[in-house]
């Protein structure tokens, strides 16, 4: 159990809604991350939060966006969804900002919320 | 550029090792990692290595740098049953001030009796 949290576990809806993902970092992890697992992309960084500001921007449509609120827990919207948005979302925190520097800026995986677009 | 290459499959028997190779193209990685994921789970780090180093030993892993080839290896000894997961190869490198995480497509490894 990496401490990180994600809800929900599974998530069905139709082509053309909206959802919202949700994750709760580690105890003490500043820094949030949301990734996609698809079959056909591997996996893709999103985006980054850091205390609340955002911090990297990865492969993410404009379809998509995310916050991190002030206990830092994130959210990702996904609107106006497409078959192709079937995928794994995982979350994963850091303690640090992964700014320039050295150090190992290490990731704890949340278990993912896999969404299925029908 | 940015891209981080795994062969998809690898069998093995129980108690041989396993060796899982990746190559990346960025020389200004920093970190390199091995990450793992089973079957309904997140990604778990295993284990990194930090760019000026070429081996790192960890139990029954051993990662292998070599870095005039961008090419990174993940030695796993007496591999057991439950070893079989999706190994991921990731780099770190600096883009527009911050790091980046880019990982490859992941190797399944399956081990048989």
């Amino acid at each position: 159990d990496s401490g990180v949290t994600q809800t929900p576990k599974h998530l069905i809806t139709a082509t053309g809604q909206r959802v919202t993902l949700r994750c709760s970092p580690r105890s003490g992890d500043l820094s949030v991350y949301w990734y996609q697992q698809s079959l056909d992309q591997g996996l893709q960084f999103l985006i980054q939060y850091y205390n609340g500001e955002e911090r990297a921007k990865g492969n993410i449509l404009e379809r998509f966006s995310a916050q991190q609120f002030p206990d830092l827990h994130s959210e990702l919207n996904l609107s106006s969804l497409e078959l192709g948005d079937s995928a794994l979302y995982f979350c994963a925190s850091s303690p640090v900002s992964g700014g320039p520097g050295l150090d190992r800026n290490e990731q704890f995986f949340g278990p993912g919320t896999r969404l299925t677009v029908l | 550029g940015e891209d981080v290459e795994q062969s998809l499959f690898l069998s093995v028997r129980e108690g041989d090792s396993s060796v899982i190779n990746c190559t990346y193209t960025d020389s200004s990685s920093t970190y390199l990692y091995w990450y793992k994921q089973e079957p309904g789970a997140g990604l778990q780090l295993l284990t990194y290595i930090f760019s000026n180093m070429d081996m790192k030993q960890d139990q029954r892993l051993t990662v292998l740098l070599n870095k005039k080839d961008k090419h990174l290896s993940l030695r796993i000894a007496d591999t057991q049953t439950g070893d079989s997961a999706i190994y991921f190869c990731a780099e770190r490198f600096p883009s527009g001030g911050y790091n980046k995480l880019i990982f490859g497509a992941g190797t399944r490894l399956a081990v048989h009796p």
